[in-house]
């Protein structure tokens, strides 16, 4: 069965290069989440998609992040000019919407900025 | 600050030992989640509690709510080398989870 999907797997970027990283949800999942997890951090929630609803941007760091949501479906997470600090694995999480919010996890993005 | 304080930090044990990592909060939480998660993977969900004082057994796995709905505890009986893995714990109150930053649990063969 289709799990979620992100790539790439693993980035590389020079300081100051803006990314792209992408996630594909479950088929029929509306809800869609960004996750950043640095070393000895739990997971540090970015932003959240629901179906046509606003997104809730609250996590997202900096104004450098910013996260569209096609069709319902594929997102992608863009972030500009990137830092140092930005390196970490970056995971996508989908989930059936209501109810207990039980979300299922891709694999993650390890980005790295030298 | 974490929402979610998790203990032990890390866990080194050998193969048939018994461990319990602990999830603790000063918030309420609606549920509270736990996840495995392995090198180069996502988190997998392993269990949803939902009541105070829920109790759920999933095979050696064991996990607790507390009474107050603020923390959570997961036991292990007679560990094998494949419960190795990062455990987090979760806390949801609407669709935002908060993560605390894991027990990392090695077992020894």
């Amino acid at each position: 069965g289709a799990g979620v999907s992100q790539s790439p797997s693993n980035k590389v970027t020079e300081k100051g290069k803006d990314v792209e990283l992408r996630c594909d949800p479950i088929s029929g999942h509306t809800a869609l989440y960004w996750y950043r997890q640095s070393l000895g951090q739990g997971l540090e929630f970015l932003i959240y998609f629901q179906g046509n609803s606003a997104p809730d941007k609250s996590g997202l760091p900096s104004d450098r992040f910013s996260a569209e949501r096609t069709g319902g479906s594929v997102s992608t997470l863009t972030i500009q000019r990137t830092q140092q600090e930005d390196s970490a694995v970056y995971l996508c999480a989908s989930s059936l919407t209501t109810g207990r919010y039980e979300q299922y996890f891709g694999p993650g993005t390890r980005l790295t900025v030298t | 600050t974490q929402l979610l304080e998790q203990s032990p930090q890390f866990l080194s044990i050998q193969e048939g030992e018994n461990l319990t990592v602990y999830c603790n909060s000063s918030s309420v939480f609606s549920s509270l989640q736990w996840y495995r998660q392995e090198p180069g993977e996502g988190p997998v969900l392993l269990v949803t509690v939902v009541t105070g004082g829920e109790v759920k057994k999933l095979k050696r796995l064991t996990f607790q709510f507390g009474d107050a709905r603020k923390d959570s505890s997961l036991h292990i009986t007679a560990a094998q080398p494949g419960d190795t893995g990062l455990y987090l714990c979760a806390g949801a109150n609407d669709y935002k989870l908060s993560f605390g930053a894991g027990t990392t649990v090695t077992v020894r063969a």
